[in-house]
C-alpha cells in the first residue's frame, strides 16, 4: 500500500463547474500538506499549503484537511479551461523528517469549454 | 517569487554514456535541493536530498554511485547520471528550498533518454 493514495483520473468537467480532488494517507506522522499543479513536461507548482487540520481558502481554490480520517480535499471553484493539468498532493512530518516531501500519484483533470 | 531553472531540458544520449543536469537557483540562496524522477503518469519519488556543501542523502533503493549528487554552492546542483541506460529514461525535476521556508520551489524539469 502506497503512503499516499490518489485518484489518476482523468477527471474532466464542464467549463464553471466545481473540480473535487482527495487523497488519502496513511501516515499519522504527516503534518504539513501542499496541492500543486503539474503541466505536461513541466515542473510542478504550489497552489496550496496547509499545516494540520482545517480549511484554507485562497481565491477560487479551497483546501481542506481531516487528520482524523486521513484525508485531504482540493475544491476547485468556477474552473476554467486553464485549470486542466495533473493535480498532485503532498505531505510532510516537517522538519523532523528533514522536510520531505510524499506525493501522491496525481490526478489528470480536463476542464472542456 | 522564487525562480529555479534547470538545464538541459531535454537531453538524449546513448547507452553507457555519462549525462549531467544542472539545477539553479536563480533570485535566491538554496540551502538545500532536492532531485526527483518522475516516470510517465507516476508521481515524483524523491531520489536524494543535498545541503551546500555536505554530501547528499540518498532514499533506499537509490544508488549513490550511478546518481551524483553536487551542491557545491547556494545557487547550483548537479545530478551526474552515470554509465546511463535505458531504465533511466526520466523526467528529473529538482526543487529548492531557502532556510526555514517550507517550500520547495521546483525547477521544470529535464527530460532523459538513452537510447
Amino acid at each position: 500500500q502506497k503512503e499516499v493514495e490518489q485518484d489518476p483520473g482523468p477527471l474532466s468537467v464542464p467549463e464553471g463547474a466545481i473540480v473535487s480532488l482527495n487523497c488519502t494517507y496513511s501516515n499519522s506522522a504527516f503534518q504539513y500538506f501542499m496541492w500543486y499543479r503539474q503541466y505536461s513536461r513541466k515542473g510542478p507548482e504550489l497552489l496550496m499549503y496547509t499545516y494540520s487540520s482545517g480549511n484554507k481558502e485562497d481565491g477560487r481554490f479551497t483546501a481542506q484537511v481531516d487528520k482524523s480520517s486521513k484525508y485531504i480535499s482540493l475544491f476547485i471553484r468556477d474552473s476554467q479551461p486553464s485549470d486542466s493539468a495533473t493535480y498532485l498532493c503532498a505531505m510532510s512530518q516537517g522538519w523532523a523528517a528533514g522536510n520531505k516531501l510524499t506525493f501522491g500519484g496525481g490526478t489528470r483533470v480536463l476542464v472542456k469549454p | 517569487g522564487a525562480v529555479v531553472s534547470q538545464h538541459p531540458s531535454w537531453v538524449i544520449c546513448k547507452s553507457g554514456t555519462s549525462v549531467k543536469i544542472e539545477c539553479r537557483s536563480l533570485d535566491f540562496q538554496a540551502t538545500t535541493m532536492f532531485w526527483y524522477r518522475q516516470f510517465p503518469k507516476q508521481s515524483l519519488m524523491l531520489m536524494a536530498t543535498s545541503n551546500e556543501g555536505s554530501k547528499a542523502t540518498y532514499e533506499q533503493g537509490v544508488e549513490k554511485d550511478k546518481f551524483l549528487i553536487n551542491h557545491a554552492s547556494l545557487t547550483l546542483s548537479t545530478l551526474t547520471v552515470t554509465s546511463a541506460h535505458p531504465e533511466d529514461s526520466s523526467f528529473y525535476i529538482c526543487s529548492a528550498r531557502s532556510g526555514f521556508s517550507y517550500e520547495q520551489y521546483f525547477g521544470p524539469g529535464t527530460r532523459l533518454t538513452v537510447t
